[in-house]
């Protein structure tokens, strides 16, 4: 199985302080990965696909960026609803894999 | 707007089958793939498995022993079977849609709420 590391495990912010999130993949998946976020009890919510492109829906403030086995997601002037629970995964194999999350919440 | 709709039984004991259905509105199963992950404080999110409209299945090895993915296009649902469950079991389990621009690379653009199995 591929497996997804994120880091760091959680981020603090100030409200308006940019965010970056980063994964890594342990082997090459070209630009097969996508971004979730998650609050506390609701399911996650699709950000990113294709390592770069935004779903529908999605503010521009998040972006994401990377290919093969490093990759960035980053929040610019993060907003209240934000602070959240944030997931990579892999589709480029199956298993598919997530990585375990990074937490952004307020300093 | 798609939306899935989950249901099943959320109490368990060892060595019962755990039996969730999700019901797809404002839309249709076909042209896509259908996913069920699970979510544990201890694990995290795990990819059970998906299936596409005719049935055609592809299972997490860790997983496969035991689960069954099945769709019933007369009530536009699909839904997951595990077999003897253990409190290892224990998640809340998401079935979702699985979406991509080539055959074999997708990833989960609509999710359901979720529902919270233990045993």
């Amino acid at each position: 199985d591929i497996v997804m590391t994120q880091s760091p495990a959680t981020l603090s912010l100030s409200p308006g302080e940019g965010a970056t999130l980063s994964c890594r993949a342990s082997q090459s998946i070209s630009t097969n990965l996508a971004w979730y976020q998650q609050t506390p009890g609701q399911a996650p919510r699709l950000l990113i696909y294709g390592a770069s492109t935004r779903a529908t829906g999605i503010p521009a403030r998040f972006s994401g960026s990377g290919s093969g086995t490093e990759f960035t997601l980053t929040i610019t002037r993060p907003q209240s609803e934000d602070f959240a629970v944030y997931y990579c995964q892999q589709y480029n194999r199956w298993p598919r894999t997530f990585g375990q999350g990074t937490k952004v919440e307020i300093k | 707007q798609v939306q899935l709709q989950q249901g099943g039984a959320g109490l368990l004991k060892p060595s019962e089958t755990l039996s969730l259905t999700c019901v797809v509105n404002g839309g249709s199963l076909s042209g896509y793939h259908w996913t069920w992950i699970r979510q544990s404080p201890g694990v995290g999110l795990e990819w059970i498995g998906e299936i596409d409209h005719s049935g055609s299945t592809i299972y997490n090895p860790s997983l496969k022993s035991r689960v069954t993915l099945s769709v019933d296009s007369s009530k536009n649902q699909f839904s997951v079977r595990l077999s003897s469950v253990t409190a290892a079991d224990t998640a809340v389990y998401y079935c979702a849609r699985a979406l991509g621009l080539s055959w074999g690379y997708y990833y989960m653009d609509i999710w359901g709420r979720g529902t919270t199995v233990t045993v």
